[in-house]
Parts: C-alpha cells; sequence; structure tokens
C-alpha cells in the first residue's frame, strides 16, 4: 500500500489569489494524477503528471489555471491559479504503481472561494 | 449521456442486507474501478478489475466486458459500510489514459 498526504487540507481563499496544493508519497511511483470533486459532483481528472515531463491535462483543464510542477517520483504540486468561487472543491491526487492493481488516493484538499 | 452510468443513486439498507451496485458504460475500457469515498472526501480504491470477478473481505466487484456492465456487491452489510461508491473506467487510447467517473451511489447502512 501507499501512504499519501496532502497539504494543506483544507483553505479558504479570497478571488483572484493562487493557492498550491502539495502531495507527497512515501515511496517512488511513475505517475499522479490530480482530480477535482465539486459539491455534489463525481471525480473529474486534471491531468496526469509523470516525473521528467510536462503534465498531460484533460479536455477543459489547461495549465495556465492548473500549473502542475513533478520534481521527483514522490511529490508533486498542484496551483489553482486565479481562483474564483467556482473552483470551490476537493482537489485529490492519487498515485498509480505500475503492475499494481489499485489506485491510490490522497486524503484531499478542501479548498473555498470567496 | 454520460460515459458512465450507476444505479440506484441513493440506497438505504438494514445491517446485515445484501447490497448491490450497478455500472454501466459505454466506452471501450482497459480498466474499471471500484471506489469508496467516506464522510469528509477521502477515497479508497476498492477494486480494478479488467475481467471476471474478484473478492476482498465482504466486497465482491464483477464485470461482464461483453454488456459493458459491473456490479459491486456487498454482502452480510454493516454501518460502516456507508460511504459513497463510485464507479470509474479506464480508456487507453493512443493519445494518453482517459478517466470516465460515474456520479456514485450513496449507501447508508442503518443498525
Amino acid at each position: 500500500s501507499a501512504v499519501i498526504s496532502q497539504k494543506p487540507s483544507r483553505d479558504i481563499c479570497q478571488r483572484g489569489t493562487s493557492l498550491t496544493i502539495q502531495c507527497q508519497v512515501d515511496s517512488q511511483v511513475t505517475m499522479m494524477f490530480w482530480y477535482r470533486q465539486q459539491p455534489g459532483q463525481s471525480l473529474t481528472l486534471i491531468a496526469t503528471a509523470n516525473q521528467g515531463s510536462e503534465a498531460t491535462y484533460e479536455s477543459g483543464f489547461v495549465i495556465d489555471k492548473f500549473p502542475i510542477s513533478r520534481p521527483n517520483l514522490t511529490f508533486s504540486t498542484l496551483t489553482v491559479s486565479n481562483m474564483s468561487p467556482e473552483d470551490s472543491s476537493i482537489y485529490l491526487c492519487s498515485v498509480d504503481f505500475s503492475g499494481k492493481e489499485t489506485q491510490y488516493f490522497g486524503p484531499g484538499t478542501r479548498l473555498l472561494v470567496l | 449521456k454520460n460515459e458512465v452510468e450507476q444505479s440506484p443513486q441513493n440506497l438505504t439498507a438494514q445491517e446485515g442486507e445484501f447490497i448491490t451496485i450497478n455500472c454501466s458504460y459505454s466506452v471501450g475500457i482497459s480498466a474499471l474501478h471500484w471506489l469508496q469515498q467516506h464522510p469528509g472526501g477521502g477515497i479508497v480504491s476498492l477494486f480494478m478489475l479488467s475481467s471476471g470477478k474478484k473478492k476482498h473481505g465482504r466486497l465482491i466487484a464483477t464485470i461482464n466486458i461483453q454488456e459493458k456492465h459491473s456490479s459491486l456487491h456487498i454482502t452480510a452489510s454493516h454501518p460502516r459500510d456507508s460511504a459513497v461508491y463510485i464507479c470509474a473506467v479506464l480508456q487507453g487510447s493512443n493519445t494518453g489514459n482517459q478517466f470516465y467517473f460515474g456520479t456514485g451511489t450513496s449507501l447508508t447502512v442503518i443498525p
């Protein structure tokens, strides 16, 4: 199994500001994913973060709004830029071990934008 | 139309009941996940399936690739099983992987 931590666990932010969310894994992983869960909705994949290359963004998400870093095999950050109230969501990171059959999720970051 | 449909959306059961949650999907997939989300947002991946059936404790997951359908069963349900269960499918392609998520089934097990 994997232990995944996220910081911050929650935050309240003002419109127009940016927040960087950190995801730390206790072992090396090839692929890390960032998801968003808006109130009352299911998960939406934002992007896949691979170490050593640029993140791959899903339709509807762009790097300028959600820049991602992946400096090593155990860590990634997601920044929510120029926030608006519509960005209020739970943001989750997850990891996928190559050859394993389970995806592990972090505890999530609850973001409220006023 | 959503690529992944779950039913029921809400389910209330008495402790000890056998529970079934269904998932149908419309895209070709390489794998299907069942996820469990407890109040507070934490998510646990229960199963990843590409064929057949898997069992883990009181949980059983099945998938029929031809019919594009999967079921999650909980035997001898318990109040601690109360959570939202999400079906997610992974579609692989030359341009990369694409996840599609169901909207979840909210399960409440009453003592």
